[in-house]
């Protein structure tokens, strides 16, 4: 079946450390988005990318950095530089960008602090 | 703020019962997306309705738009047990960039 694999499903940062979020889609979408989802809120954009070798800056993209050197892949790096990453980090694709394009959703990596 | 906002922002009904959520935003868009979401788990997509569409149906689910409004509603008709999630809109506004735009949901919860 097609779909999106994000992992680990629970990741723990110490503190000044990086950690990387996996996300993989078998979908041959050319679009990934990366979105952080705190308590009883919305999704909030971090990065985009619509093809590969290419991304964009969402909203909150400061204390992270993403890479989309292949299709399928589009890992998230949280870095030390985030001071408040405890967040549940979803990851979405979708044929291309643009209007009228429903995203495809990991279940997602849930990030603590230690 | 944000551009969606659902009202209400959690809701109880028994199995059997209509369950509708509503959905507002601020500036006009291309269209409208309503997205399920399990505990833990990721989104998944119910329906998109476009700017120039007034009504639209699968299955249990209604969706309306009303873009003199601003405003969108999502039915849910016969819930069942397995239609406790929450549910998100998500606005693709017309400014001519991408983005999407997604509000901070209603949490529905339906007793058996």
């Amino acid at each position: 079946d097609g779909g999106i694999t994000q992992s680990p499903k629970y990741l723990f940062r110490k503190e000044g450390q990086n950690v990387t979020l996996s996300c993989e889609q078998n979908l041959n979408h050319d679009a990934m988005y990366w979105y952080r989802q705190d308590p009883g809120q919305g999704l909030r954009l971090i990065y985009y990318s619509q093809i590969v070798n290419d991304f964009q800056k969402g909203d909150i993209a400061e204390g992270y950095s993403v890479s989309r050197e292949k299709k399928e892949s589009f890992p998230l790096t949280v870095t030390s530089a985030q001071k408040n990453p405890t967040a549940f980090y979803l990851c979405a694709s979708s044929i291309q960008t643009g209007h009228n394009q429903p995203q495809h959703f990991g279940d997602g990596t849930r990030l603590s602090i230690l | 703020s944000q551009q969606g906002e659902e009202d209400p922002q959690a809701l109880s009904i028994q199995e059997g019962e209509n369950a509708t959520m509503n959905c507002s935003y601020k500036t006009s868009i291309n269209n409208l997306q309503w997205y399920r979401q399990n505990s833990g788990r990721g989104l998944v997509h119910l329906i998109l309705i476009r700017s120039n569409e007034r009504e639209k149906h699968s299955g249990r689910l209604r969706v309306t738009l009303d873009t003199s409004k601003k405003s969108s509603s999502l039915l849910i008709t016969a819930s069942r047990a397995a239609d406790t999630a929450s549910y998100f809109c998500a606005t693709d506004p017309n400014t001519g960039g991408f983005k999407t735009i997604f509000g901070a949901g209603t949490r529905l919860f339906v007793k058996a």
